[in-house]
């Protein structure tokens, strides 16, 4: 069974304050990959980031860092110094090994205020 | 490099008819899968296709269909139609089954 659990439906914050979101996920499978897309209001779905199961090395792109916890589970999102254009739906998706699709999380509305 | 185009960007339809929506993959890109996203959910898998075969399909009836093209380009229909089939379409391409997937912008379809 797989499961997606982001437990943080709406954040909000001012803009330049960091945020953390949150992702725990359920799989049987050894070799599974995790990612992370920001939904605008556009609508259209933009890949952020693809980690494997086997590469626990925490990642940070300009403001955006992901810290990867196969101990608990874990595969969290921190934006710092948030800015306006960060406000988004941002889900959290699990693709298992050796399966065709992606298996999202319900998202998390965040909202950074001027 | 074009990105994964979809067409319509809104439709509606009234509930018993039925609709074809479409999708054109990233170059070089020869993996199609289709989501369907309820108002405040998270996309739901509906199926894939590679290299013109259904590869997978989630938990929907068989109203929903598709067709995959020799350019790579997919088709999603469905039959029918039910209120509940009221969602955002979106359409994913990747170079592979198990590689990254790229989204489309969607297209919105009422059902009244």
């Amino acid at each position: 069974a797989q499961k997606v659990t982001q437990a943080q439906t709406e954040i909000s914050v001012v803009e330049k304050e960091d945020v953390t979101l949150d992702c725990v996920y359920e799989t049987r499978d050894t070799t599974y990959y995790l990612f992370w897309y920001k939904q605008p209001p556009s609508g259209e779905l933009v890949f952020l980031i693809r980690r494997n199961s086997f590469d626990e090395q925490n990642e940070i792109s300009g403001r955006y860092s992901w810290n990867f916890q196969k101990s608990t589970s874990s595969f969290n999102f921190t934006i710092t110094a948030s800015q306006v254009v960060d406000s988004a739906v941002y889900f959290c998706a699990l693709h298992q090994g050796g399966a065709n699709n992606l298996f999202f999380g319900t998202g998390t509305r965040l909202t950074v205020i001027p | 490099e074009t990105g994964v185009t979809q067409s319509p960007t809104h439709l509606i339809k009234t509930r018993g008819q039925q609709v074809t929506l479409r999708c054109s993959s990233q170059s070089g890109h020869n993996t199609v899968s289709w989501y369907q996203q309820a108002l405040g959910q998270g996309p739901q898998f509906i199926f894939q296709y590679y290299r013109e075969e259904e590869n997978g399909r989630g938990n929907f009836p068989p109203r929903f269909s598709g067709l995959q093209f020799p350019n790579y380009s997919s088709e999603l229909n469905v039959n029918a139609l039910e209120l509940d089939d009221s969602a955002l379409y979106l359409c994913a391409s990747s170079s592979s089954f198990a590689d990254t997937q790229y989204f489309g912008p969607g297209t919105r379809l009422t059902v009244l």
